[in-house]
């Protein structure tokens, strides 16, 4: 099994310019989360979807979009980016929380380096 | 609102000592985990907490659990170079369930 893939690895973008994030996962896993980490900040989450066709905010979701069209993506989206949206995007994903195997946490992707100039 | 809160931020221990990192929270909840962060990789799980008392062990590591002090502790034995890393707690707190993590630990191990 793959896990959690992420693409891409890295990208470098001017201000103004959009991008999206995509991150795969085929573990059947019923949620997925996108989380940005920044020094000294540790990891913030950005957007979540419990399921197909779902999404919701989380700490830090402005200057972001999501969608979960197929259960097994998750995309994260930039509209115009900004300098400050240059960070390390890390994908991940989970069974439910109702589930046992939830115990388990998430899966992690191998992050996405984000460059914003 | 859950916050979790990880000491020491930075810990440089030299080979063959112990030492503990510290993860504090501020509300209830039921799991715990511990994570590993290599620099520039991806975070890989180590532990995870499910009740009271837990206590979880491999190899040099050794995580607990006290859900009455909102507390667990990640407990190094003999430090090797090869610990050095970032630890992540995270406690599932979000209204969905989500993990909250903590800012991290940086460990360096040296010789």
């Amino acid at each position: 099994n793959a896990g959690v893939t992420q693409t891409p690895k890295f990208r470098v973008l001017k201000t103004g310019q959009s991008m999206t994030l995509l991150c795969a996962q085929d573990m059947n896993h019923e949620y997925m989360y996108w989380y940005r980490q920044d020094p000294g900040m540790g990891l913030r989450l950005i957007h979540y979807s419990v399921g197909e066709g779902t999404t919701a905010k989380g700490e830090v979701p402005d200057g972001y979009n999501v969608s979960r069209l197929k259960k097994q993506n998750f995309l994260l989206g930039l509209e115009s980016a900004a300098p400050s949206q240059t960070s390390v995007y890390f994908c991940a994903s989970s069974y439910s929380r109702q589930s046992v195997r939830g115990a388990d946490g998430y899966t992690f992707g191998s992050g996405t380096r984000l460059t914003v100039v | 609102e859950l916050k979790v809160e990880q000491n020491p931020l930075f810990l440089s221990m030299q080979e063959g000592k112990n030492y503990t990192i510290y993860c504090n929270y501020s509300t209830t909840s039921d799991r715990l985990y511990w994570y590993r962060q290599d620099p520039g990789k991806s975070l890989e799980s180590l532990f995870v907490l499910l009740s009271n008392g837990a206590v979880k062990q491999e190899g040099r590591l050794m995580a607990s659990l006290d859900t009455k002090a909102r507390l667990s502790t990640l407990h190094i034995t003999a430090a090797v170079h090869d610990l050095s890393a970032t630890y992540f707690c995270a406690v599932r707190g979000g209204s969905q369930g989500n993990l909250i993590f903590g800012k991290g630990t940086k460990l360096s191990v040296k010789p």
